[in-house]
């Protein structure tokens, strides 16, 4: 079946920078767009970008660019999100979601379980 | 950018009783290829959001017919014919035409 995994909880200080992996199983990593999409505490849904598992080519939120990164490991079914310059606005849920579609069309079919980044001095 | 207005932030229903949550988009979402997309995701308490619709009015699968989603252009709004316990959450649409971006979420609630 399949299953998005995502690494623990991190706490960071600001200016620092954060990476957090999202392990893929149960389907060819290659085949399906990944998102990531972010929620601050108590607040709404925020996209920031997606990464093609295949060629590597990327497609960020004009907010974040120049401070994400998306990369992925084809060979341990991987994608990765890091975010850089913390500040304290950047604590929150980063979750990972696969794209159902052929294009990045947002059908999230499958999420992983979220990854709390805490940012605090 | 695309902004995402949702109205209402919260809708208190009874059980078995309709809702409707209804979404605007500040430019028109269809895409140069013909379609629209505008997609729905429900998020319950302390879970990753799920996707209930997309492209309008698809259902995704395994989401109850009581779900529908209706519109075009710029307009659309989601239903859920008769609320049951397990539809409390918030309700977030999404356009994924020009890139992605989400709504503000309508919270459903039981009066």
């Amino acid at each position: 079946q399949v299953q998005l995994v995502q690494s623990g909880a991190e706490v960071k200080k600001p200016g620092a920078s954060v990476k957090v992996s999202c392990k893929a199983s149960g389907y060819t990593f290659t085949g399906y767009y990944m998102h990531w999409v972010r929620q601050a505490p108590g607040q709404g849904l925020e996209w920031m970008g997606w990464i093609n598992p295949n060629s590597g080519g990327t497609n960020y939120a004009q907010k974040f660019q120049g401070r994400v990164t998306m990369t992925r490991d084809t060979s341990i079914s991987t994608a990765y999100m890091e975010l850089s310059r913390l500040r304290s606005d950047d604590t929150a849920v980063y979750y990972c979601a696969r794209d159902a579609g052929h294009q990045p069309r947002g059908n999230f079919d499958y999420w992983g379980q979220g990854t709390l980044v805490t940012v605090s001095s | 950018d695309i902004v995402m207005t949702q109205t209402p932030l919260s809708s208190p229903v009874t059980l078995g009783q309709p809702a409707s949550i209804s979404c605007r988009s500040s430019q028109s979402l269809v895409h140069s290829d013909g379609n629209t997309y505008l997609s729905w995701l429900q998020q319950r308490p302390g879970q990753p959001p799920r996707l209930l619709i997309y492209k309008i009015s698809n259902r995704f699968s395994g989401v109850p017919d009581r779900f529908s989603g209706s519109g075009a252009g710029t307009d659309f709004t989601l239903k859920i014919s008769r609320v049951e316990a397990e539809d409390v959450g918030v309700y977030y649409c999404m356009q994924a035409t020009h890139l992605l971006t989400f709504g503000g979420g309508t919270k459903v609630e039981i009066k």
